[in-house]
């Protein structure tokens, strides 16, 4: 069962926009719309920001999109905000072997 | 508002088993179809499932550390347990409780994180 792949860090300026990626297989992110991602400010716990490819939770910033291409799924930030400096992580359910999930190796955004 | 919370030693020595608690407030752990998770995350590093259970169903489990998981729940006192035997140095991390969705697919409200040193 490896982790999903991506990128170490990406940055921005305010009011751009990034787009960060998650690189799986066909037995995972590319087999299922089961895609979320999560946004993790340094020494707190980790908040849903998508899931199952391209929903926001209620209470999200509609500035939070998702999407997937084959087996490449995208969280986009639009508008950066310095609040958005943290980092995040996708996951995805993964038929690899037995029934689990996977994170990705996490991604730190820096708004400059 | 749904609240998770993780309690249990914060030093475990080597070969011992580590064990942790997660009690729910704010919602019963067997009114509704969720989940509930365990994920880590050794310091500095990225964040790691270890597995979920259903209150009254069986648990899923992470491939690499199924031989040492035991997940199980309590329904009278609102709370699921999470044992890792054998521990080693690389089992220290921040481990997270959360609540999963019915489908299991993502975890929508998760605890503040409970530190677990293994050293001796």
């Amino acid at each position: 069962q490896s982790a999903l792949t991506q990128p170490a860090s990406v940055s921005g300026s305010p009011g751009q926009s990034i787009t960060i990626s998650c690189t799986g297989t066909s037995s995972d992110v590319g087999g299922y719309n089961y895609v979320s991602w999560y946004q993790q400010h340094p020494g707190k716990a980790p908040k849903l920001m998508i899931y199952e490819v391209n929903n926001r939770p209620s209470g999200v910033s509609n500035r939070f999109s998702g999407s997937k291409s084959g087996n490449t799924a995208s969280l986009t930030i639009s508008g950066l905000q310095a609040e958005d400096e943290a980092d995040y992580y996708c996951s995805s359910y993964t038929s690899s072997s037995t029934p689990s999930w996977v994170f990705g190796g996490g991604t730190k955004l820096t708004v400059l | 508002q749904l609240q998770l919370q993780e309690s249990g030693p914060g030093l475990v020595k080597p070969s011992e088993t580590l064990s942790l608690t997660c009690t729910v407030s704010g919602g019963s752990i067997s009114s509704s179809s969720h989940y509930w998770g365990w994920i880590r995350q050794p310091p500095g590093k990225g964040l790691e499932w270890i597995g979920h259970i259903y209150y009254s169903g069986t648990p899923y489990y992470n491939p690499s550390l199924k031989s040492r998981v035991t997940m199980s729940v309590d329904t009278s006192k609102n709370q699921f347990s999470l044992k890792l035997s054998s521990v080693t140095a690389a089992d220290t991390a921040v481990y997270y409780c959360a609540r999963s969705s019915s489908g299991g697919d993502y975890f929508d409200y998760w605890g503040q994180g409970t530190l677990v040193t293994v050293s001796s």
